[in-house]
Order: structure tokens, then sequence, then C-alpha cells
């Protein structure tokens, strides 16, 4: 276990809905990352968030966004939920950007209906 | 385009034997590569990374190899065990300092240990 938790594990929504998921970094991590994964295929990068700051993002629509708290911890926002959404959302974290390891939590597996 | 693919789709080996996964990558300018395996119903797990001033990497049973020159990247585990069945990755790291470390990971690679 890398001492990344995730919650809820699962979690159901209808299409247009909002959804908060949220994620705690190892200790000691300042950086947090999140992925998506599709089925059967591999993570992409959502964005990064780097004490408190988003700190890079990958090809998402605005309607993707998040926040990182001062104890390193994180939110993942999704509104105008889409069919599409539907996958596993990973975060990882690290000690800084950069050249470093990355820690991934169990995911949370979110169904849009 | 950038991109980090692998070769096989699905590997699958005799409990015992030694297993090699393959992995291209299209983006010159990568400078650290990272192997994940991924369980069913859980998050990608670090197995061994490598950068791009090394051209081989051993960890315990792992060894990963590096060719810059045709952009491809191996992972070899030897004797491997029904444990070691899972989806595997390769990812990039193009990570600077000051900026995001964004992995890129490519489709992933399922191997499948037989007794």
């Amino acid at each position: 276990e890398t001492g990344v938790t995730q919650s809820p594990t699962h979690l159901i929504k209808t299409r247009g809905q909002q959804v908060t998921l949220r994620c705690s970094s190892q200790s000691g991590h300042n950086t947090v990352s999140w992925y998506q994964q599709a089925l059967g295929q591999g993570p992409q990068f959502i964005f990064q968030y780097y004490r408190e700051e988003e700190n890079g993002r990958g090809n998402f629509p605005p309607r993707f966004s998040g926040l990182q708290f001062p104890n390193y911890s994180s939110e993942l926002n999704v509104n105008a939920l889409e069919l599409d959404d539907s996958a596993l959302y990973l975060c990882a974290s690290s000690f800084t950007s950069g050249y470093n390891e990355q820690f991934f939590g169990p995911g949370t597996r979110l169904t849009v209906l | 385009g950038e991109s980090v693919g692998l070769h096989l789709p699905t590997l699958s080996v005799q409990e015992g034997d030694n297993s090699i996964i393959n992995c291209a990558y299209s983006n010159s300018a990568s400078d650290y590569f990272i192997w994940y395996k991924q369980e069913s119903g859980k998050g990608p797990q670090f197995i061994i990374d490598i950068r791009s001033n090394m051209d081989k990497r051993q960890g315990q049973r792992v060894t990963v190899l590096l060719n810059k020159t045709v952009k491809h990247l191996s992972l070899q585990i030897a004797a491997t065990q029904p444990g070691d069945s899972a989806v595997y990755f390769c990812a990039e790291n193009k990570a600077r300092t000051g900026t995001a470390s964004k992995l890129t990971f490519g489709t992933g690679t399922r191997l499948q240990v037989t007794l």
C-alpha cells in the first residue's frame, strides 16, 4: 500500500450532475496529480497541484477542476457530467514536481448513467 | 505527436520463465521512464524507473533496458510468478525542475502467468 487514499471508492451519477472526488496524499508529499483511466486504457493526465496551485494541465475541458488544501490533500471536481466521464479516477502524490516517483491511490470508479 | 506505446497487448508466460514486456516511445526529448504494475481493482504500483543517462537498471527480479537510439524500453521479469499477473504500463515522465511532472502512459500489456 502506498499511503495514498481516495474516496469514495465507487460512485454512480447521472448525466449533467456534478461530482467531487477526494484524495489524501502520502505523508510528506506536497504534489498531487490526477489521472483518468478509461476501461482498457492507460491513465491520462488531468492536472497537477503543487503547494495549492495548479501546476500543469492535460487535455481536459474546464469543467474538470481541482483544489489542493494546506495539508496537501486534494479534490477533483467535474461539472456537467457526460457519459464518457465514466472511468477510474486516480490520484498520485509525490514530494515535488520533477523526477520523483508518483505513488498512486486505489482510485475512484465513477459511473455516469 | 508524442506517445508511449506498447508492442503486445497480451503476454502469456509459464511460471518460472522470464518475461519481457516491450514499450516504444516517440518523443526523443523524454528523459525519465517508469514501469508500473496494475492489478485488477487497484491503482498502478511503481516497479522500477530509469533516466535517460542510463541504459540498464536492475531491481529485485526486474530489469529495465533503455535504448535511446530506437526509442525502446523493456521490462524483464525473472522467474515469473503467478503474482506477477497484471497489466504493465510504461510511462514517460517529461519532468523539469519547476514544471509539472506529467506521466504519459501507454495502453498497457496484460501479463498472464500459466502454471
